[in-house]
């Protein structure tokens, strides 16, 4: 079955420090995963996809992503923080079935401090 | 593209009434998804549509609630009758499905308060 980890519920950050937030993912065939960022009182925002081609990925907003099998991991990173990062951030894999449902990690809280 | 569209933004209403939470996804998107996001629950999808069709409904979480999606440009839900217990966000997304992903794309939300 299809799951998702994000390993830390909080992580704080200084301005212009990098930011890492840690997502583990299981799944029985190859998987599409996804980051999504909510703002708050938003909606959700796809900050990036992998889907099977290069395993790094940039996305919006200078964030990006590696997919690494043999870890099973999809961590998300950042050079350095801005104070509008501060936000949920959701690991998210595609589900099983062949239609396009999506199983969402718990988030993570980033906190970006002057 | 104006992205899918929720109405209204907010609803106040007190328990017992009916309440109607309408989506329009994104133009050409063949898959709709309702979900409901509250502090301790997180985020739980109630119901998707395949081409307007209902495929799984499984995270409805009670005959109160009810999902329609009468053609490809719009969706209701439905909570008949509500209770301070449904008081949450309420998102719907819609996706295009095919290969390459299956991302989704959200509304701006609901925010329901049932009193």
């Amino acid at each position: 079955a299809q799951s998702v980890t994000q390993l830390d519920s909080h992580v704080s950050v200084s301005e212009g420090t990098p930011v890492l937030l840690r997502c583990n993912y299981s799944s029985s065939y190859s998987p599409s995963l996804f980051w999504y960022v909510q703002h708050p009182n938003k909606g959700l925002q796809l900050l990036l996809k992998y889907t099977s081609a290069a395993t790094l990925v940039k996305g919006i907003n200078g964030f990006e992503a590696e997919f690494k099998k043999s870890e099973t991991s999809f961590h998300l990173t950042k050079p350095s923080a801005h104070m509008s990062d501060a936000a949920e951030y959701f690991c998210v894999v595609s589900g099983p079935g062949g239609y396009n449902k999506l199983i969402f990690g718990a988030g993570t809280r980033l906190a970006v401090h002057p | 593209d104006a992205g899918v569209i929720q109405s209204p933004r907010h609803e106040v209403t007190e328990m017992g009434q009916e309440v109607t939470l309408r989506c329009k996804p994104i133009s050409g998107h063949n898959s709709l998804f309702w979900y409901r996001q509250t502090m301790m629950r997180g985020l739980e999808l109630l119901i998707y549509f395949n081409n307007n069709v209902p495929i799984d409904d499984s995270g409805m979480p009670e005959d109160r609630f009810s999902a329609k999606m009468p053609n490809a440009s719009f969706s209701t839900l439905k909570i008949q009758p509500s209770e301070p217990r449904d008081s949450a966000v309420y998102f719907c997304a819609s996706s295009l499905k095919g290969t390459g992903g299956y991302e989704q794309y959200f509304g701006p939300g609901t925010r329901l308060t049932v009193t």
